[in-house]
């Protein structure tokens, strides 16, 4: 079955430290991959995407992701966090049929 | 349980008609959001609702698009006048509370003509 899968609930980082939000996928293909960030009463924003080319994936607000094919990972990043930067993360996985997966999301706060 | 139930699955439309999408969130749940899926891009968001009010549409265009959920029944999009750039795939989703995750329905799949 596929699926996307992020391990972590909630990630706690301390403001000015580089923050990790984990995501593994298994989906058909060659998929395309997505990363989002929902704020309170709000939609789901798009932050980046992975469709081919370069591995490392640049983003809006300083975020990015790195593909990585042998571990099926799709880890977003950035190397120093705000504390604006809490809010839900969803990694999503696009397979060519266009179904659209997601993950289960994680809750990231950023502490000052 | 019924997921989010999106209907229909497939809409053709020719150029100036009227495409009604519609949306009913999963039980229980008093929130609804609309995106929009162009080819190889991600998800867009479009409008969030509650029961009878718009909370934000920043992402709708401003003219042809309209959405709304009543108390009673499901939600709507509605597109007027569509044209060939409208054609995309309409997911929905719904939640719990307006933060939390966010249960998708299978899309409405545009297609104008």
């Amino acid at each position: 079955a596929q699926s996307v899968a992020q391990p972590e609930d909630q990630v706690n980082v301390a403001e000015g430290n580089p923050l990790t939000v984990k995501c593994t996928y298994s989906v058909s293909g060659n998929p395309y991959l997505f990363w989002y960030v929902q704020y309170p009463n709000r939609g789901l924003q798009f932050l980046l995407k992975y469709i081919t080319g370069d591995n490392l994936v640049k983003g809006s607000y300083g975020f990015e992701a790195e593909f990585n094919k042998s571990q099926t990972s799709f880890h977003l990043k950035k190397p120093s966090a705000l504390v604006s930067d809490s809010a839900l993360y969803f990694c999503a996985g696009e397979n060519r049929d266009d179904k659209i997966i997601f993950g289960k999301g994680t809750r990231l706060h950023i502490l000052p | 349980n019924a997921g989010v139930m999106q209907n229909p699955r497939h809409l053709v439309r020719r150029r100036g008609q009227e495409a009604r999408l519609r949306c009913s969130p999963m039980k229980g749940h008093s929130h609804v959001y609309w995106y929009r899926q162009l080819p190889e891009e991600g998800l867009k968001f479009m409008v969030y609702l509650q029961k009878e009010n718009i909370i934000d549409e920043s992402g709708m265009p401003k003219e042809r698009f309209s959405a709304e959920f009543p108390k009673e029944g499901p939600s709507i999009l509605r597109i007027q006048q569509v044209v060939r750039g409208d054609s995309a795939a309409y997911f929905c989703a719904s939640s719990a509370q307006g933060i939390g995750e966010q249960y998708f329905g299978p899309g409405t799949r545009l297609t104008v003509t």
